[in-house]
């Protein structure tokens, strides 16, 4: 089972600040995705990126692929109290199905 | 559409009872898959039904079972209940079980053992 190592775990940051989260794993990714989970609800689906060196933007988020595919970040520029949330980044294993390995998580809390 | 349900929401339990969760899919999605969430474990992956088939397992004992029903409603059940098991379990729904669909969480049922 690919391992997804997250950092850091815990960040506390004021609105208005930028930061990044980061994905790492020793093996290649076929592909990742990265999720936000909100208390009291499920994990959903922030974005997928599979090509090595991939860029995608959600608003004020910005998802790396590195160009190994061994790592991945995910930066949010301008923060607000939104964001607010715990943020995954899973991959899908080797056997075919919907399995998917998650990383430890990222728990963002964005002070107004 | 209606999303993911999950009932119950939040179950107690005390060691040794087992207990039944319930996972209603998004209409027309076939694939289930069932998580554990924890603290210190993070999300773990149980199981995974395709149309009433089991395709995927996870590394848990054999007291967490589950199954699928011919409307692609899923249960899972967990006997002999453990302090340990208190969780918050997570269902997920996609349309196939090809890996590349999105898979759409339900809300959890955050079950406590005491």
């Amino acid at each position: 089972t690919q391992l997804l190592e997250q950092s850091p775990q815990f960040l506390s940051i004021q609105e208005g600040e930028n930061l990044t989260v980061y994905c790492n794993s020793s093996s290649v990714f076929s592909s990742l995705q990265w999720y936000r989970q909100e208390p009291g609800e499920g994990p959903v689906l922030l974005v997928t990126v599979v090509t090595g060196g991939e860029v995608k933007k959600l608003k004020r988020l910005t998802f790396q692929f590195g160009d190994a595919r061994k790592d991945s970040s995910l930066h949010i520029t301008a923060a607000q109290p939104g964001d607010t949330g715990l943020y995954l980044c899973a991959t899908r294993g080797e056997t075919s199905g919907s399995r998917l390995t998650f990383g430890e998580g990222t728990q963002l809390t964005v002070n107004p | 559409k209606a999303g993911v349900t999950q009932t119950p929401r939040y179950l107690i339990k005390t060691r040794g009872q087992q207990v039944t969760l319930s996972c209603s899919p998004i209409s027309g999605h076939r694939s289930v898959s069932w998580y554990q969430q924890t603290p210190g474990q993070g999300l773990q992956f149980l199981f995974e039904y395709f149309s009433e088939t089991q395709r995927n397992k996870g590394n848990f004992p054999g007291r967490f079972s589950g199954r699928q029903f011919s409307n692609s409603r899923s249960e899972m059940n967990v006997s002999t209940l453990e302090l340990g098991d208190s969780a918050l379990y997570l269902c997920a729904s996609s349309v196939d079980a090809t890996g590349v669909d999105t898979q759409y969480f339900g809300p959890g049922t955050r079950l406590t053992v005491l």
